[in-house]
């Protein structure tokens, strides 16, 4: 079956534009997650979503926003970039919650800030 | 904040030779996951433990967990080249998030 898609994979904002990311699960995902990979703050947890409600956000400003669809497709949002922005930012589904048999992975967007 | 750490940060090893890394963390847990990463893409997911288990395999993985000592260390025996890749250990508490720890870097020498 087909994995966790995220797109697009590499992106470049200048400081002050908003960016939005997008992240397809694996059918049948209803749990989605995001998190942020920066080499100086490592695996961060952004939010996870589970049909279309936040459950839970992590330690990051409000210009760092998300959502889910009713098809379980999740964007997020991030407004007003700054050049600590920059970052690999990485979508996971799971099936059961929370994350009882662990997460799948989408292949992440690199997120440059200039 | 992170709530596992994994030790050593780097290792490097011969082909065929075991890899060990260990990772430790602060609060109680529901589970214990280990991931890998190449190259900076996704992470790939090993093996889930839970905290009532003790040892776990898959393949050429074992993973075991002390939840008295807050511990868990990952074995990859008979290490291959493919095996190069950063290894994180991430820790599951029933609140739908994974807090990962800063991960061990596996350079597996041909």
């Amino acid at each position: 079956k087909a994995g966790v898609t995220q797109t697009p994979r590499y992106l470049i904002k200048t400081r002050g534009q908003q960016v939005t990311l997008s992240c397809s699960p694996i059918s049948g995902h209803r749990s989605v997650s995001w998190y942020q990979q920066t080499p100086g703050q490592g695996l961060q947890f952004l939010f996870e979503y589970f049909s279309e409600t936040q459950r839970n956000k992590g330690n990051f400003p409000g210009r760092f926003s998300g959502r889910q669809f009713s098809n379980s497709r999740s964007e997020m949002n991030v407004s007003t970039l700054e050049l600590g922005d920059s970052a690999l930012y990485l979508c996971a589904s799971s099936s059961k919650s929370p994350g009882g048999d662990g997460y799948t992975f989408g292949s992440g967007t690199r997120l440059t800030v200039v | 904040s992170q709530q596992g750490e994994e030790d050593p940060q780097a290792l490097s090893i011969q082909e065929g030779e075991n890899a060990t890394m260990n990772c430790s963390y602060k609060t109680s847990i529901n589970n214990l996951q280990w991931y890998r990463q190449n190259s900076g893409r996704g992470l790939v997911h090993l093996i889930l433990i839970r905290s009532n288990e003790r040892e776990k395999h898959s393949g050429r993985l074992r993973v075991t967990l002390d939840t008295s000592k807050k511990s868990s260390s990952l074995l990859i025996t008979a290490s291959r080249a493919a095996d190069t890749a950063s290894y994180f250990c991430a820790t599951g508490v029933n609140d739908y998030k994974l807090s990962f720890g800063a991960g061990t870097t596996v350079t597996v020498r041909a």
